[in-house]
């Protein structure tokens, strides 16, 4: 298995943009999790799925944040407009009920 | 809600050195416990695990970490570490039930390795 693949790598973008994160879970996953990392907040859950289906979505920041499931082997992370505080690594993870959640190499998002 | 404190935000040692990172956790239900390590510039991978049976758990690396309920705490130790144990190392509580639960993070223990 490929792992949970993550696009694009790096992300650079000037405040006011729309940026749309992309994440391939684990293939048979049933959880999927947006997290973000800064220095100053460390790793934060911003929103998960089960079954395609958002369950939790209180860590997402504002209404400038959106995510979407379409499917079982997709989903996405949108920022519109971006602003330079977005900046950070967001990671996608996913899982089986109860057990470790297997991550993505994250995407570096600088917002100039 | 549950949470994770990790009590240590850095933690310095020598090489061949022992080194425990401590982590308490709260939560109202019955909780996994994980250890995941973050090595520069990389996603996070799993180190250890504890669903349940024994209180100790060995993962990978010559880690291994002992779950305490009465004390709520899941500490990290390995009896002799290398330089390339530099990394930052995060404790994380999912709960059971309620459909699986969100894990949620401590805020990580930097463990710098010096020769």
């Amino acid at each position: 298995d490929a792992g949970v693949i993550q696009s694009p790598r790096h992300e650079v973008t000037e405040m006011g943009q729309e940026v749309t994160l992309r994440c391939k879970p684990i293939s048979g996953h049933d959880y999927l999790f947006w997290y973000r990392q800064t220095m100053m907040r460390g790793l934060e859950l911003l929103i998960y799925f089960n079954n395609n289906v958002p369950i939790d979505d209180s860590g997402m920041p504002e209404d400038r944040f959106s995510a979407k499931m379409p499917n079982a082997s997709f989903s996405t992370l949108k920022i519109q407009p971006s602003e330079p505080r977005d900046s950070a690594v967001y990671f996608c993870a996913s899982s089986f009920v109860g057990a470790p959640l297997h991550f993505g190499n994250g995407t570096r998002l600088t917002v100039t | 809600a549950q949470s994770v404190t990790q009590l240590d935000s850095q933690v310095p040692v020598f090489e061949e050195a022992p080194v425990e990172l401590r982590c308490n956790y709260s939560s109202s239900v019955s909780v996994y416990l994980f250890w995941y390590v973050q090595y520069p510039n990389q996603g996070l991978q799993l180190l250890l695990k504890y669903l349940s049976g024994s209180t100790l758990v060995k993962g990978i690396n010559g880690f291994e970490a002992e779950f305490n309920k009465s004390q709520t705490s899941f500490h990290l130790r390995k009896p002799s570490v290398h330089i390339s144990d530099t990394a930052e190392y995060f404790c994380a509580v999912r709960e059971d039930g309620n459909q699986g639960g969100k894990l949620i993070f401590g805020q990580g223990t930097e463990l710098s390795v010096k020769p």
